[in-house]
């Protein structure tokens, strides 16, 4: 079945500096991959998505490119900011049948001042 | 635009009294919808989704039970809840494409099980 691998957290930087979040799937067929954001007490929020190979999904500052050679999708952001702690979830989504989803486990990133 | 609206937004209920969660999103007809379970400081586990009215499937044997009695209603239910079943519950949508598109959450609800 599929499978999405998350970096385990939290992940603690100070501000300004460089993120990274490491991802990466198993998947039969050509998935569409997605980042969600979670902020505390909050639904999931879509943050960015790539749908083939070598797509780069940008959003906010944040950027993953879609790596089919690799199976991976880590998620980067050259300046970090308070705001952006929250959880972050990796997820793919099939593309034929019912399309499910299938998320990492998240990884809590913290900022500090 | 499209809208999900999930309710209650916190819950608190006693071992062995039913459970009745509510999900409708507007501005979209015939979506794919969703029910997940996020246990304390875990990922997200799907429990149930709906491709078209009265369809459903299951993700995980237990004791919750899912409903779509409207194209855009989505109920979660239980009969007689349990400690386990205490987590956050969110609700989602996707139309039902190529598989392209994303999902939309709702805000969640928080049920604690006393």
């Amino acid at each position: 079945g599929n499978s999405v691998t998350q970096m385990e957290g939290p992940v603690t930087l100070s501000e300004e500096a460089f993120l990274t979040i490491n991802c990466t799937y198993t998947a039969t067929g050509y998935p569409s991959l997605f980042w969600y954001v979670q902020y505390p007490g909050e639904g999931l929020q879509l943050l960015l998505k790539a749908t083939k190979a070598d797509d780069k999904g940008s959003n906010k500052g944040f950027e993953a490119t879609y790596r089919k050679e690799t199976t991976s999708f880590h998620l980067e952001k050259g300046s970090v900011q308070v705001s952006d702690s929250a959880v972050y979830f990796c997820a793919l989504k099939e593309t034929g049948g019912y399309q499910k989803v299938t998320f990492g486990t998240g990884t809590k990133l913290q900022v500090i001042p | 635009s499209q809208t999900i609206h999930q309710w209650p937004a916190t819950l608190v209920q006693p071992v062995g009294s039913p459970l009745s969660l509510e999900c409708t999103v507007e501005g979209t007809s015939n979506p794919n919808l969703y029910w997940y379970r996020q246990a304390a400081g875990r990922g997200l586990q799907l429990l149930f989704y709906s491709v078209g009215i009265g369809q459903i499937s299951s993700e995980v044997p237990q004791n919750l039970s899912a409903s779509r009695p409207q194209d855009r209603q989505f109920i979660l239910s239980s009969k007689k809840l349990l400690l386990s079943d205490s987590g956050f519950y969110l609700c989602a949508w996707s139309v039902g494409d190529r598989g392209i598109q994303p999902q939309h959450f709702g805000d969640g609800t928080r049920l604690s099980i006393l």
